[in-house]
């Protein structure tokens, strides 16, 4: 089956400090895809998208990275702040479907 | 006001006991979903309905029943709970059959089964 995987699935950063989320995923057909963030208690959240005919996209303070070649994709978080500890999920179009990866836990320290 | 509404936000049960989780969207989109999230945060489809049309329905036991009234509403009913199906379920909608348009997530419904 189709899958979307993380490289890993905790991170720690420096609060001030850039965070970069990796994503991978498997169906070389997909060609959109989103990145969301889901706080305690909270449904997951937009935070960028990026289709296949570009390789980057840039948001407040965050960017998609996208390399096809591989089936990689990337979020980088600029200046990370206490409120962007969050659950962040990569998900690509699958058919009339979003298969979603497993998740890394983004935790900001003091 | 919410976008994607989903009741209730918890939902606790015994064993066996049948129950129904409502969804409903102001955004005028036409295509609603139902995705479970189990402990481990793993979201994953169960059903995507198009103008009350389903669309996907993923390999989910029987004992789950999607019904849409209309296109801005997706509710889920589920027969003789089971253990495993503990899980926070979300109800998401999207513009169009999920290609090419984010979804935007309710809440999520938190359901033990004791």
């Amino acid at each position: 089956g189709e899958s979307v995987g993380l490289h890993l699935p905790t991170l720690s950063v420096q609060e001030g400090d850039n965070s970069i989320i990796n994503c991978a995923y498997s169906n070389s057909a997909s060609d959109y895809f989103i990145w969301y963030k889901q706080e305690s208690g909270k449904g997951p959240q937009f935070i960028i998208d990026i289709r296949s005919n570009m390789d980057k996209r840039q948001g407040q303070r965050v960017t998609v990275l996208l390399n096809k070649t591989v089936k990689h994709l990337s979020l980088q978080i600029a200046a990370t702040q206490p409120g962007d500890s969050a659950v962040y999920f990569c998900a690509a179009n699958y058919g009339q479907n979003f298969v979603f990866g497993p998740g890394t836990r983004l935790s900001v320290l003091p | 006001d919410t976008a994607v509404s989903q009741t209730p936000k918890y939902l606790v049960t015994q064993m066996g006991n049948d129950k129904s989780i409502k969804c409903e969207q102001n955004l005028g989109h036409d295509t609603m979903y139902w995705y479970k999230q189990d402990s481990k945060k793993f979201l994953k489809i169960m059903f995507s309905y198009n103008n009350k049309e389903l669309i996907i329905n993923e390999t989910v036991p029987n004992r789950f029943s999607p019904k849409s009234p209309d296109k801005a509403h997706l509710n889920l009913h589920i027969n003789s709970l089971e253990l495993g199906d503990s899980a926070v379920y979300f109800c998401a909608s999207s513009a169009y059959r999920g290609r090419d348009e984010k979804l935007f997530f309710g809440s999520g419904t938190q359901l033990s089964v004791l």
